[in-house]
């Protein structure tokens, strides 16, 4: 059974804290995506990244870094955390490539608080 | 550029159909997708349907594509309670990453 895991539902932190969420995905897919989603906006993509090392800048990567060592872990960073960053954090893991099939791979969520 | 638009909020009763509407504006799209996302929960791939297809159907839920006028709808028949969630449509671009654009989700409230 395919999975993606995060390693927090929920956190709080304080303002101005460096916080890193971390993604896990078991199928061995080259691509992985953190979004955040936020009532009435849905979900906006921070960054993904498509290889190991490799990193892209989504629609809102302002406040946000990521890491990618293995292939199987994607972190994000919060390099000083603020309240506007309070928010749901969703990490996607899709297939990719001419083998595209439709099924992507959502986390549970990390629900962050930030006071 | 790509966007995706749903309206926010539909209320049904049990047992009536409900019809959850998208509009797309990226004409190359080659997937579009409803996610359901229940509460505290992520999202759960519900349906899909391929830009070549009009309609679909799979159990109680009927997707309908008007590629003409960028027009994506998810009924669902005979609604449950347990249907209550919020749904995105969303839709793969052109590019072969799998980055998917999401509309904002709509909130169903289905009344007993």
């Amino acid at each position: 059974d395919v999975k993606v895991t995060q390693s927090s539902r929920y956190l709080v932190k304080r303002t101005g804290e460096k916080v890193f969420l971390e993604c896990v995905q078991d199928m061995d897919h080259e691509n992985m995506f953190w979004y955040r989603q936020d009532p009435g906006l849905g979900l906006r993509l921070i960054y993904f990244s498509y290889d190991v090392k490799m990193k892209e800048k989504g629609d809102i990567p302002e406040g946000y870094s990521v890491s990618r060592e293995k292939k199987e872990r994607f972190s994000l960073i919060l390099e000083s955390a603020s309240t506007n960053q309070t928010s749901m954090y969703l990490c996607a893991s899709p297939p990719s490539g001419r083998s595209f099939s439709y099924e992507q791979y959502f986390g549970p969520g990390t629900r962050l608080t930030v006071t | 550029g790509e966007d995706v638009e749903q309206s926010l909020f539909l209320s049904v009763r049990e047992g009536d159909s409900s019809v959850i509407n998208c509009t797309y504006t990226d004409s190359s799209s080659t997937y579009l997708y409803w996610y359901k996302q229940e509460p505290g929960a992520g999202l759960q791939l519900l349906t899909y349907i391929f830009s070549n297809m009009d309609m679909k159907q799979d159990q109680r839920l009927t997707v309908l594509l008007n590629k003409k006028d960028k027009h994506l709808s998810l009924r669902i028949a005979d609604t449950q309670t347990g249907d209550s969630a919020i749904y995105f449509c969303a839709e793969k671009g052109s590019s072969n990453t799998g980055k998917l654009i999401f509309g904002q989700g709509t909130t169903l409230q289905v009344k007993p």
